[in-house]
């Protein structure tokens, strides 16, 4: 089976320019988990959802950023505008159907963005 | 103060050395540790699961929490280069997200 599918793999842009990342879930998993990964600050939660809902946003840094979940496979999450600090690794995890807590997490490969 | 310390090393040993990763936490509510592997340019991999206090065993590796301590530990016995990764505590208190360690990477040499 596949894993967690991310894109793109890396992106490079310009400061102001809107970055759109890409999540697929495993087939069979319905929680959805953003992070973002920095040497200085870890890995931190952006939001997470639970059947295409948003259960909690409240480490989205500021409005600039937004996270959808269109349907139970796939989800996206938007910087627009787009700004240098927000550069760093971006994951999207996902955890089975069925399980009562999220401790088992799939991860995918990430997208590496650099805002310059 | 951070919900979840964790040295960020790096911790450099030399292959067949015990490793000993180490993460505190303040938050008592947590019931759930997890240790997950992060080899470089990956996402993390779910590596121990242990709930409550005590030791989990599974190969070369040994998970602990003292809860009293508020103090988890992951041993690796025997070192291989292939063991070279970040490793991530993680815990949470059931129903809710993962709080994660910033991390500890770890370097065997041949």
């Amino acid at each position: 089976d596949a894993g967690v599918i991310q894109s793109p793999r890396h992106e490079v842009t310009e400061m102001g320019q809107e970055v759109t990342l890409r999540c697929k879930l495993i087939s069979g998993h319905n929680s959805l988990f953003w992070y973002r990964q920095t040497m200085m600050r870890g890995l931190e939660l952006l939001i997470y959802f639970n059947n295409n809902v948003p259960i909690d946003d409240s480490g989205m840094p500021e409005d600039r950023f937004s996270a959808k979940m269109p349907n139970a496979s796939f989800s996206t999450l938007k910087i627009q505008p787009s700004e240098p600090r927000d550069s760093a690794v971006y994951f999207c995890a996902s955890t089975p159907e069925g399980r009562l807590f999220y401790n088992e997490q799939f991860f995918g490969p990430g997208t590496r963005l650099t805002v310059l | 103060q951070k919900e979840v310390e964790q040295d960020p090393g790096p911790l450099s040993v030399p292959e067949g050395a015990i490793v000993s990763l180490n993460c505190t936490y303040s938050n008592s509510a947590f019931q759930y540790f997890m240790w997950y592997r992060q080899y470089s340019r990956k996402g993390p991999e779910l590596l121990m699961y242990t709930y409550s206090s005590g030791n989990k065993e599974d190969g070369r590796f040994t998970a602990q929490v003292d809860k009293s301590s508020k103090y988890i530990s992951l041993f690796i016995r025997d070192s291989q280069p292939s063991d070279s990764a970040t490793y991530l505590c993680a815990m949470s208190a059931g129903t809710d997200k993962l709080i994660f360690g910033t991390g500890t990477r770890l370097q065997v040499f041949p």
